[in-house]
């Protein structure tokens, strides 16, 4: 069965340090992969996803299907960068799974 | 654009009463609606998929007695939780999927669900 893990619950790092947020896939089919953000208070919102292979707010995510990873990146985090990221896998055709999400604190 | 909303953001009911979450994409028409619970420090998890005009799927172990989903038109669909209990308290979540080859979910903000 397809499932999706995000190892860490919180991230803490100070304003300017790189960030990498894990997420592990196990899926028997071609995945496809997405990133998630959900700031406080607010509805959660497609971040990136592996097929467009962009940046996005200087996010970057690889995918590495040797290692079934799709780790989240970014080289100097700002503090608007806090919030829950998801990670998440498309599975037949059209259905998510989540994994449990990562709580990213930038501090000043 | 694509924006969906949820209407109510918060209910309390009694045990045994039903509610009734109203989930509507303001502005592209929604081939397809999806329905998440998710408990909290949990994450979402599909519950069932509507596509307008037909029978909803649910996801394996969710009772569609219990979560009635209707899908009648391409702006609007609704997920009544019949006969609640105090387990059915959730964060109920509903995305919408555009046509017209879009597969991007755009998701709403979410119903507080409180069964007392």
């Amino acid at each position: 069965a397809q499932r999706v893990t995000q190892p860490e619950k919180l991230l803490s790092v100070f304003k300017g340090a790189p960030v990498e947020l894990k997420c592990n896939y196990s899926y028997s089919g071609s995945p496809e992969l997405f990133w998630y953000v959900q700031y406080s208070r607010q509805r959660l919102q497609l971040l990136l996803r592996h097929i467009s292979r962009e940046s996005i707010k200087g996010f970057t995510a690889d995918l590495n299907k040797g290692e079934t990873s799709f780790h989240l990146k970014k080289p100097f985090a700002q503090e608007e960068d806090s919030a829950m990221y998801y990670c998440a896998l498309r599975y037949n055709t059209d259905k998510l799974i989540f994994g449990t999400g990562t709580r990213l604190q930038v501090f000043p | 654009g694509a924006v969906v909303s949820q209407h109510p953001s918060w209910v309390i009911c009694k045990s045994g009463t039903s509610v009734k979450i109203e989930c509507r994409s303001l502005d592209f028409q929604a081939t397809t609606m999806f329905w998440y619970r998710q408990f909290p420090k949990q994450s979402l998890m599909l519950m069932a998929t509507s596509n307008e005009g037909s029978k909803a799927t649910y996801e394996q172990g969710v009772e569609k007695d219990k979560f009635l989903i209707n899908h009648a038109s391409l702006t609007l669909s609704t997920l009544t939780v019949t006969s609640a209990h105090p387990e059915d308290s959730s964060f109920y979540i509903c995305s919408a999927r555009g046509g017209s080859g879009s597969d991007t979910q755009y998701f709403g903000p979410g119903t507080r669900l409180t069964v007392l």
